[in-house]
């Protein structure tokens, strides 16, 4: 089982919509959680950290976290032509130095 | 302006040829990070370094070597023995424990 697995893509939503992200983890003991945003070609940028259960806002994204079930998820509101990019999820599995992340759900928002 | 900065921005090597990638940092960090990533897929940690002078091999360490002699620098060397080098390298930085990361641009690397 990967340490962190998200939903596979690609995922296309139109503009204005709501686009859903989906990543779980293995890991009980994850203390610390991530979303980057990596356009083609590009590094990858930090967009949310969560380390609580419940929701996270910060503008138009929303991270969700349940350690119970162990899942984090990322919505974004009003999807933007600007959006279109490969999501990446990462863990912090047991507060170690170390990051792992999923391979990533690339999201298309069409006009 | 705080950040992390890597050159070359893009590399080509021969066959048989070491090659160094640099991967400096102004943000304070103690620790740093190198990730490998092929197309369409994630990141491959290959090594880190929680303080000066001491660093990890990550889950692909074969093939390469790093130093970690400033807290500022953390040089990543690709050596002949890594058999398949085309690849995109990252490297991170981050204040501490469980904490976020935060990547440079990356050096995209090319075996001719």
């Amino acid at each position: 089982q990967k340490e962190v697995e998200q939903n596979s893509g690609p995922l296309s939503v139109p503009e204005g919509a709501i686009a859903s992200l989906n990543c779980t983890y293995s890991d009980r003991g994850s203390q610390s959680f991530f979303w980057y945003r990596q356009y083609s070609g590009k590094s990858p940028e930090l967009i949310m950290s969560i380390y609580s259960n419940g929701d996270k806002e910060d503008g138009r994204f929303t991270a969700q976290l349940n350690k119970a079930s162990q899942y984090v998820s990322l919505l974004i509101r009003d999807s933007q032509p600007s959006d279109s990019a490969t999501y990446l999820c990462a863990v912090n599995p047991d507060s170690r130095y170390k990051l792992s992340f999923g391979a990533g759900t690339t999201v298309t928002v069409r006009a | 302006d705080g950040g992390i900065t890597q050159s070359p921005k893009y590399l080509f090597r021969k066959e048989g040829q070491n090659v160094t990638l640099s991967c400096e940092q102004n943000l304070n960090h103690d620790a740093m990070y190198w990730y490998r990533q092929d197309p369409g897929q994630g990141l491959r940690l290959i090594y880190y370094s929680q303080i000066v002078n001491d660093f990890q091999k990550g889950d692909i360490a074969e093939g390469y070597s790093v130093s970690r002699e400033k807290k500022e620098s953390f040089p990543l060397t690709v050596t002949s023995a890594q058999k398949n080098p085309t690849a995109f390298y990252l490297c991170a930085s981050s204040p501490g424990l469980a904490r976020e990361q935060f990547f440079g641009p990356g050096t995209r690397l090319t075996v001719l």
